[in-house]
């Protein structure tokens, strides 16, 4: 499944299957960019970042990109678990400040 | 990763009373820390910027006398919500900045002013 952010705010991914969650920032001048998951009631929580002077970083099960001409970043989850069900916010930070997202609600299907 | 802790995780009270919030970082030592205010289902706003030893810089429209906040240490900032109202009602969550300019969260304090 695929969510192109701000214009489909909600994904539904079958599981095991892969999602594919896209942001758009804004500042040219954002240096670090960083993916969060936020369950229902709780803080976000740190999943990966990338540096401006990268374009792609691994985790675990998890991938950036970071296409800087076009000011645009996806989450690439491999293997969809049901505890991925969450809302996902991409920040852009510049000097220690993050801007957010309006984040991307995805839901497994069993 | 760092840890950050925020308490309560839930607060009520009457309006017209003041609530603090506190936001610890228990492992490092954050020189900046940053409060948010979350409505349901929209994404995080900064409402400041909070420097150890220094004042607070707000964003636009948020208003420093009603949220007070303090960073009296390198590991501890306090949001005060003054003469709080129905419409203050929220989650606020804070986060803290380590030395790599990694941003960890706390878990959130979830605010009802009845």
């Amino acid at each position: 499944g695929e969510s192109v952010g701000l214009h489909l705010p909600t994904l539904s991914v079958q599981e095991g299957d892969n999602s594919i969650i896209n942001c758009a920032y804004s500042n040219s001048a954002s240096d670090y960019f960083i993916w969060y998951k936020q369950e229902s009631g709780k803080g976000p929580q740190f999943i990966i970042d990338i540096r401006s002077n990268m374009d792609k970083r691994q985790g675990q099960r998890v991938t950036v990109l970071l296409n800087k001409t076009v000011k645009h970043l996806s989450l690439q989850i491999a293997a969809t678990q049901p505890g991925d069900s969450a809302v996902y916010f991409c920040a852009e930070g510049n000097d220690y400040k993050l801007s957010f997202g309006a984040g991307t609600t995805v839901t497994v299907r069993a | 990763g760092a840890v950050v802790s925020q308490h309560p995780s839930w607060v009520i009270c009457k309006s017209g009373t003041s609530v603090k919030i506190e936001c610890r970082s228990l492992d490092f030592q954050a020189t900046t820390m940053f409060w948010y205010r979350q409505f349901p289902k929209q994404s995080l706003m900064l409402m400041a910027t909070s420097n150890e030893g220094s004042k607070a810089t707000y964003e636009q429209g948020v208003e420093k006398d009603k949220f007070l906040i303090n960073h009296a240490s390198l590991t501890l900032s306090t949001l005060t919500v003054t003469s709080a109202h129905p419409e203050d009602s929220s989650f606020y969550i804070c986060s803290a900045t380590t030395r790599f300019a990694e941003a960890f969260f706390g878990q959130g304090t979830r605010l009802t002013v009845v």
